[in-house]
């Protein structure tokens, strides 16, 4: 079985400050793990994957996610919030021999202010 | 290069009838999964397929269904609609059905039901 955590529901950031969204997951199995961000009245666009390679996990837009096996933690970060990243994020875990199946953390709705 | 196109885009419904859900998945994707997003309940995964075979199906009652055809286009099916099935469905497609976990999956911009 698996599941994934999003520690925050709602994250409020000012424009050009860091970003924090705290996953947290369980996994019976080798996992892989991604970030996914939802824009209103869109699909889900994947922002990063981690899939056993290296621990620091690089991104579009400037976002970028550490795996960390001892905490089962898989935090996404940005150094500076630009206004077109409100929206909402999903952390997401996947067993590698589960084909296509997510498994969705409960979403973290960033809003920047300006 | 065209997205993944799922039709329609907005439907309302009322309880127990049934609903037909259609999605077109990237060029040269074979595979395609279907997920349910709910206020409540958040996305969840209903079923995968691959190459027209079911590959993964989620806990869901029978009512829900799907199929895909020999050009991977597929559809979902709901009969007997519940006010509970009220959701966005969203439809994802990718080259395989994972292995390594490592296929990234693309989305459409779902079908947002409303049963009235």
């Amino acid at each position: 079985a698996q599941s994934v955590t999003q520690l925050d529901s709602h994250v409020s950031v000012s424009e050009g400050t860091p970003v924090l969204l705290r996953c947290n997951y369980s996994s019976s199995y080798s996992p892989s793990l991604f970030w996914y961000v939802q824009h209103p009245n869109k699909g889900l666009q994947l922002l990063l994957k981690y899939t056993s390679a290296a621990t620091l996990v690089k991104g579009i837009n400037g976002f970028e996610a550490e795996f960390k096996k001892s905490e089962t933690s898989f935090h996404l970060t940005k150094p500076s919030a630009h206004m077109s990243d409100a929206a909402e994020y999903f952390c997401v875990v996947s067993r590698k021999a589960a084909g296509n199946k997510l498994t969705f953390g409960g979403g973290t709705r960033v809003l920047v202010k300006p | 290069k065209a997205g993944v196109t799922q039709t329609p885009r907005y439907l309302i419904k009322t309880r127990g009838q049934q609903v037909t859900l259609s999605c077109s998945p990237i060029s040269g994707h074979r595979s395609v999964s279907w997920y349910q997003q709910t206020p409540g309940q958040g996305l969840q995964f209903l079923f995968e397929y691959f190459s027209e075979t079911q590959r993964n199906k989620g806990n869901f009652p029978g009512r829900f269904s799907g199929r895909q055809f020999s050009n991977s286009r597929s559809e979902m099916n709901v009969s007997t609609l519940e006010l509970g099935d009220s959701a966005l469905y969203l439809c994802a497609s990718s080259l395989g059905t994972g292995g390594l976990g490592a296929n990234v999956l693309t989305f459409g911009a779902g079908s947002r039901l409303t049963v009235l």
